[in-house]
């Protein structure tokens, strides 16, 4: 399986600034997935990142405020921008190899937003 | 939107079985059942997954029904350690829908 370096791990932000979300793979892969996960609730897939064309949002879900990026096939960026306190939540990144093997996932980006 | 179905939350003695259902009636013949689980607000943790066949691993067993529209995850000797939530996962094309999974304790 492949191991998912997500960066910041943390951080606390103030309201109407953007923050930047790092996803490195170690193996190149085709798909990748943001999720969020508001406290106590499951997770929420946000968009899937193909490398060479636009992310696909899910209902819900803008570009405007959730930007991806996805320069080549081991490195993604979301940014969550012009935030504001119930964008506190824990963003995770997501691979998947193929589904006879599942996805993994990395360890998240904790975010307040105060 | 997620296809599953699963309890709300269990518990478990330590030691024993935990069994936990998940109920996925629209499944289609081609989609995968997977199970995770979350500690502590961590990424979620692969358990096991499977098509039509039971499966085993270090971990977990998978029990799929043969008319494939449930299935139950059994920890055979559960452990404080396996206090977490758990996932049913079916894809829904190239993605993973999370539903609102169990919360299972273990109970010393």
């Amino acid at each position: 399986s492949a191991v998912i370096s997500q960066k910041p791990s943390r951080d606390i932000c103030q309201r109407g600034t953007s923050l930047t979300i790092q996803c490195q793979v170690d193996s190149q892969v085709t798909m990748m997935f943001w999720y969020r996960q508001q406290p106590g609730q499951s997770l929420t897939l946000i968009a899937t990142a193909n490398q060479g064309s636009e992310a696909t949002y899910e209902s819900g879900f803008v570009i405007d405020k959730f930007p991806i990026s996805r320069p080549n096939l081991t490195f993604s960026t979301l940014t969550v921008s012009n935030m504001s306190p119930e964008d506190s939540s824990i963003y995770l990144c997501s691979v998947v190899f193929g589904f006879a093997y599942g996805y993994t996932f990395g360890s998240g980006t904790r975010l307040t937003v105060v | 939107d997620a296809k599953t179905t699963q309890p709300t939350s269990m518990d478990c003695a330590e030691g024993r079985a935990a069994n936990l259902p998940c109920n996925h009636s629209t499944i289609s013949g081609n989609e995968y059942v997977y199970w995770y689980r979350q500690i502590h607000s961590q990424g979620p943790q692969y358990i096991i997954h499977g098509l039509k066949n039971n499966e085993t691993n270090e971990m977990a067993s998978l029990i799929i029904t043969e008319d494939r529209k449930s299935s139950t995850l059994i920890l055979p000797h559960a452990t404080l350690r396996d206090t977490a939530v758990y996932y049913c996962i079916v894809q829904t094309g190239n993605q993973f829908y999370f539903g609102t999974g169990t919360s299972l304790t273990v109970i010393p």
